[in-house]
């Protein structure tokens, strides 16, 4: 079925790297947006992309939105301990409203 | 302003028992959602509602769950009778059309 995937799954990084997630649907997404989740919190918005092609930082990350409007990446720069959490990307595959939720890439530290 | 508000936080229950799990949307928002989380199957929409209405309720896994939102400041989702199987954490979700989720803390809940 339609669906959206993300990869990595995990990503284990030392403090000061950078860290980067992939997401890509099986059909053309009228925007995609994307989540963070602490451990054993809720899911927080972080932000919508909507153009074809569309690049918006917030800090250091980085989200991309691609020419086709069917893969996304959030980049990471120099990653701090404040970054751990799982990344979700989502998108209206069923409709505007159905959000589906990739399953995630979660990012560990070590500080 | 406060955020998507939910109760309870924690639910323990037994097998067969009814749970109720309640919500309370950011204030003009028009959309409410619930989601179910669980290791196996991740982020899981449930139902949502436009106004207030039920617009899609294709993710209710049973007739033993049922939503409800009888005015734009509340709504419910119960379970009737539970199984171990819902184990999961609930949440709650509101938002303006086409803009992002906000989700509520979430209930946790356990069925023995």
């Amino acid at each position: 079925g339609q669906q959206v995937m993300q990869i990595p799954q995990y990503q284990h990084v030392q403090e000061g790297e950078d860290f980067t997630t992939y997401c890509n649907s099986s059909t053309t997404l009228s925007n995609i947006q994307w989540y963070k989740q602490r451990p054993g919190g809720h899911p927080v918005f972080l932000i919508q992309l909507v153009k074809s092609g569309e690049v918006k930082k917030q800090k250091r990350l980085t989200f991309q939105f691609g020419e086709a409007k069917k893969n996304s990446s959030l980049h990471i720069t120099a990653t701090q301990t404040t970054d751990v959490g799982t990344y979700f990307c989502a998108g209206p595959i069923q409709g505007a409203q159905k959000l589906v939720f990739g399953q995630g890439t979660r990012l560990t530290i070590n500080p | 302003d406060a955020g998507v508000i939910q109760s309870p936080r924690h639910e323990v229950t037994e097998m067969g028992q009814e749970v109720t799990l309640r919500c309370k949307p950011i204030s003009g928002h028009d959309y409410l959602f619930w989601y179910r989380q669980t290791m196996m199957r991740g982020l899981e929409l449930l139902i949502y509602f436009n106004n207030n209405v039920p617009i899609d309720d294709s993710g209710m896994p049973e007739d033993r769950f049922s939503a409800k939102m009888p005015n734009a400041s509340f709504s419910t989702l119960k379970i009737q009778p539970s199984e171990p199987r819902d184990s999961a954490v609930y949440f709650c979700a509101s938002s303006l059309e086409g803009r992002g989720r906000f989700f509520g803390p979430g209930t946790r809940l356990t069925v023995l």
